[in-house]
C-alpha cells in the first residue's frame, strides 16, 4: 500500500487568497509530480521533482508554484487562488531510475469562490 | 501530437467478456509503461506496469507492449460491474528525466 498523503482533502476559498497544498510521503520515494484533473477530464502534469532542490514545470501552464526542500515533502502554492484554479490536485511519487511505479496520493479538491 | 493517445469511449461490454483497451504513443524512446484504474471521484490506482515486449499477465489483466508500432494494450478477462471506470495509459518521455505522462483515459462500462 502507499504511503502518499495529500492534506487538504477538500479546500473552499476565497479569490485572492494564498493556498498551499501539501503532499507527503514515506517511501523515499525521489521523483514527485502534481497533476490537476477537472472533473471527467484528464490528467495534466503541472510539475515535476527529480529530488531535493530540483523543480520542473509540467506540460500544462500553470500559476502556481512548488517546492523540495525535503525529499518526503512536495508542496504546490498559489500566491492568489482564482475561480479558474477549482480544479482537482494529484500528487504522485516514484522511484528514482528506469521501470519504477508511481503512486497517487487521495487528491485534493480546491474550489475557489 | 499527444504524447499518449486513447479512445475515450465508452466501451461497452457485457459481464463475463473481455474487454480491451488501447494505448498509442509518440515518442519512440519511450521505455515504461503503465496502466492505472480511475473510479469516479478517486485517484488513480495502478493495474500493471510492462516495459518489455509481449505479454505480461496479473490475474484477470494482461497488459502488451509493442514497441515497433508504439502500442500498448490491456485485456480484462471476465470483465465485471466493478470493473467499470476510467482506464488510463501512461508513459516515460523525456528521456531520462521520466516525465511521465497520462493519456485522457478510456471510459469502460461493463453491464450485466
Amino acid at each position: 500500500e502507499a504511503d502518499i498523503y495529500q492534506t487538504p482533502r477538500y479546500l473552499v476559498i476565497g479569490t485572492g487568497k494564498k493556498i498551499t497544498l501539501e503532499c507527503s510521503q514515506t517511501m523515499g520515494h525521489d521523483k514527485m509530480y502534481w497533476y490537476q484533473q477537472d472533473p471527467g477530464m484528464e490528467l495534466h502534469l503541472i510539475h515535476y521533482s527529480y529530488g531535493v532542490n530540483s523543480t520542473e514545470k509540467g506540460d500544462l501552464s500553470s500559476e502556481s508554484t512548488v517546492s523540495r526542500i525535503r525529499t518526503e515533502h512536495f508542496p504546490l502554492t498559489l500566491e492568489s487562488a482564482r475561480p479558474s484554479h477549482t480544479s482537482q490536485y494529484l500528487c504522485a511519487s516514484r522511484l528514482q531510475g528506469a521501470n519504477t511505479e508511481a503512486f497517487f496520493g487521495q487528491g485534493t479538491r480546491l474550489t475557489v469562490v | 501530437q499527444k504524447e499518449v493517445e486513447q479512445n475515450s469511449g465508452p466501451l461497452s461490454v457485457p459481464e463475463g467478456a473481455i474487454a480491451s483497451l488501447n494505448c498509442t504513443y509518440s515518442d519512440r524512446g519511450s521505455q515504461s509503461f503503465f496502466w492505472y484504474r480511475q473510479y469516479s471521484g478517486k485517484s488513480p490506482e495502478l493495474i500493471m506496469s510492462i516495459y518489455s515486449n509481449g505479454d505480461k499477465e496479473d490475474g484477470r489483466f494482461t497488459a502488451q507492449l509493442n514497441k515497433a508500432s508504439q502500442y500498448v494494450s490491456l485485456l480484462i478477462r471476465d470483465s465485471q460491474p466493478s470493473d467499470s471506470a476510467t482506464y488510463l495509459c501512461a508513459g516515460d518521455f523525456s528521456g531520462g528525466y521520466n516525465k511521465l505522462i497520462f493519456g485522457a483515459g478510456t471510459r469502460l462500462a461493463v453491464h450485466p
